[in-house]
């Protein structure tokens, strides 16, 4: 079985530009979350999607949002991006069923801000 | 910012020795959950805990669920060049859905 697989894999952009990064789930998934890694303040939940709907969400801007297509690939979109926001982005896929599910990291889009 | 509190930050250890490392909260979680990430890559699932009391082995890993459910702890048994890495634990609890909150990490180099 595919594992998460994450577009692009590296990112360089200017402040002020908006990006797009793209989390295809493993097969059978319908559960897609997003979350952000920085050396300061860590792993970092931006939010859930969960048959095209947010399930849930963490504590960021209205900059960053997401969504889910119908085959559960997922997007988010980050809008007038800030210095602060170069990060490693991470997706994480689960069945989403349940409580617990397990979830299973894809290998991130590194975003550098300039 | 973070909610769980790992330690210790890193850790520089010869190869065959055993490692502990321990996450602790003010608040009750559900699950505990062990990460490793590897340099360019997402965190990979180690072992994951669901009840209180829980003690689970996968491999030369061991962790445990804190009766108090505010804590858990991993250790690995004489350690190889390949356990290095960085180490998060994460808890899950009901009210917060699938979210996982994460520990800072412990950043584990292992001298051969």
């Amino acid at each position: 079985k595919a594992g998460v697989t994450q577009t692009p894999r590296y990112l360089i952009k200017t402040r002020g530009q908006q990006v797009t990064l793209s989390c295809s789930p493993i097969s059978g998934h319908r559960s897609v979350s997003w979350y952000q890694q920085t050396p300061g303040q860590g792993l970092q939940f931006l939010f859930e999607y969960f048959s095209e709907t947010q399930r849930n969400k963490g504590n960021f801007p209205g900059r960053f949002s997401g969504r889910q297509f119908s085959n559960s690939r997922s997007e988010m979109n980050v809008s007038t991006l800030e210095l602060g926001d170069s990060a490693l982005y991470l997706c994480a896929s689960s069945l989403g069923t349940s409580f617990g599910d397990t979830q299973y990291f894809g290998p991130g889009t590194r975003l550098t801000v300039l | 910012g973070q909610q769980l509190n790992q330690s210790p930050q890193s850790m520089f250890i010869q190869e065959g020795e055993d490692v502990s490392m321990n996450c602790t909260s003010s608040s009750i979680f559900n699950t505990w959950l062990w990460y490793k990430q590897d340099p360019g890559e997402g965190p990979v699932l180690l072992i994951a805990l669901y009840k209180a009391g829980e003690l689970t082995s996968n491999g030369r890993l061991t962790a445990q669920f804190g009766i108090t459910r505010k804590d858990s702890f991993l250790n690995i048994s004489a350690s190889i060049p390949s356990d290095v890495g960085i180490y998060f634990c994460a808890g899950q609890r009901p009210e917060y859905g699938n979210k996982l909150v994460f520990g800072a990490g412990t950043i584990l180099r292992v001298k051969s």
